[in-house]
């Protein structure tokens, strides 16, 4: 079975710094996603970045980008130039083609003014 | 672009009493998916379909749990005898199989559901 750990179960930054959040993950298939969701307090759960495991370049979407290394099989997600409304629960996520998504248990990002 | 919604966004029952959420993906979207989330979880997978076939159920999905997506469309989620267990946000996803964002599910805001 796929599993999805984050180790991290509270992370904290400054405003305009940058914070790294991590995520390893562990499946037998080759043809797979992973995917960064954001979830603000009592707030919808937003994607943030997809990457798929085919692709060796990491994904990035403005002030956000990824670390893909498949043959660690981790997947952590760098926030740069960090802002108050970053602040949120990150969850990360992997997904075999066709399949489910299967989530870690979460992040806690702080943003500290 | 309209994007997923679920009504109703909060539910008190008391325990034993039937429950039934909707789920309104996005319009072209052929995947639906429900998820469950308890404070400070992340979400569990629950069923999904394809269309209107069911084509996986995860074995949370206790024979009180009963899921529907008649002709495709939305979706309907219903827990029979509510228990204080069931307590939870359920969260509804949907996705394009194929094209440049396929595979990537879009959440709705999700029904919280309080067990009395």
């Amino acid at each position: 079975a796929q599993t999805v750990t984050q180790s991290q179960p509270e992370m904290s930054v400054q405003e305009a710094e940058t914070v790294t959040l991590s995520c390893t993950y562990d499946t037998s298939e080759s043809d797979y996603y992973l995917f960064w969701y954001k979830q603000p307090p009592s707030r919808q759960m937003i994607l943030v970045i997809r990457q798929e495991a085919y692709k060796q370049q990491n994904a990035t979407e403005n002030r956000f980008s990824v670390n893909f290394q498949k043959a660690a099989k981790s997947f952590s997600l760098k926030i740069s130039d960090s802002q108050l409304g970053d602040a949120a629960m990150y969850f990360c996520a992997y997904k075999a083609s066709g399949s489910r998504l299967t989530f870690g248990e979460g992040t806690q990002l702080t943003v500290n003014p | 672009d309209t994007g997923v919604s679920q009504d109703p966004r909060h539910k008190i029952t008391k325990r034993g009493q039937n429950v039934t959420f909707r789920c309104d993906p996005i319009s072209e979207h052929n995947r639906l998916y429900w998820y469950r989330q308890t404070l400070g979880q992340g979400p569990e997978f629950l069923t999904y379909f394809q269309n209107e076939a069911q084509l996986e159920k995860s074995r949370l999905l206790s024979d009180r749990f009963s899921a529907e997506r008649p002709k495709g469309s939305f979706s309907t989620l219903e827990i029979q005898r509510t228990e204080q267990g069931d307590s939870a946000m359920y969260l509804c996803a949907s996705s394009l199989e194929m094209g440049p964002k396929g595979e990537t599910q879009y959440f709705g805001p999700g029904t919280r559901l309080l067990v009395l």
